[in-house]
């Protein structure tokens, strides 16, 4: 993989529903892989800044996974609620630096 | 309330016009890029500044500049606009002057071209 890959591009969940989604970036030259979260009408607020491989990091109901060998990470909403609606950008940043952004995964919570 | 500061909100103009968009990163803040974000696209990188200085270069075109001041704001000229440029312009911050920290966002202006 060259570039930052998310899927799938769109998703509905019913609200209650657990969810989740995945960036998929070039698994060599990593350092390091931010994930966030871009409402409606707001801009971009970052959620998670991960560098390990095997990385776990949670807040609240939204938790992410890091395995830089085999170059993905997921996202996941436990329980979702209608203010989890929202556009999820993963970024990948290189050994050089440069940040590669992904097309992001635009998440729909029907009630 | 990211900390950083675009103004303005909104601009319309007219083709061939020049516009200027400012951005004052977070406080102790000394990177600032600018974004593009155009309708149904995704983020584009046109610009980042570390402590004054030019650090990358993404898309930007040759009608546009920017630059940071001492004061650590930052403005985006655009020039000879045309209808392609109406897009959400967003500035970010970090304190970091390359990318392995999280970006903090303004709202973004809104130029819409006429």
């Amino acid at each position: 993989i060259l570039n930052v890959e998310q899927s799938p591009q769109s998703l509905h969940v019913q609200e209650g529903d657990s969810t989740n989604f995945t960036c998929s970036f070039p698994s060599s030259n990593f350092y390091a892989l931010h994930w966030y979260r871009w409402e409606t009408a707001k801009s971009p607020e970052a959620l998670f800044v991960m560098t390990l491989n095997g990385d776990e990091k949670k807040k609240g109901r939204i938790s992410a996974t890091l395995n830089t060998k085999e170059g993905y990470s997921y996202l996941y909403i436990k329980g979702s609620q209608p203010e989890d609606s929202a556009t999820y950008l993963c970024a990948f940043i290189n050994s050089n630096y440069q940040l590669i952004w992904g097309a992001g995964t635009k998440l729909i919570i029907k009630p | 309330d990211s900390g950083v500061t675009q103004t303005p909100k909104h601009l319309i103009t007219a083709t061939g016009q020049r516009v200027t968009l400012r951005c004052s990163p977070r406080s102790g803040d000394l990177s600032v890029y600018w974004y593009q974000q155009s309708l149904d696209q995704g983020l584009q990188f046109l610009i980042q500044y570390y402590n004054g200085e030019e650090r990358a270069k993404g898309n930007i075109l040759e009608r546009f500049s920017a630059q940071q001041f001492p004061d650590l704001h930052s403005e985006l000229n655009l020039s000879s606009l045309e209808l392609g440029d109406s897009a959400l312009y967003f500035c970010a911050s970090s304190e970091w002057d390359t990318s392995i920290g999280e970006l903090f966002f303004g709202e973004g202006s809104r130029l819409t071209v006429l």
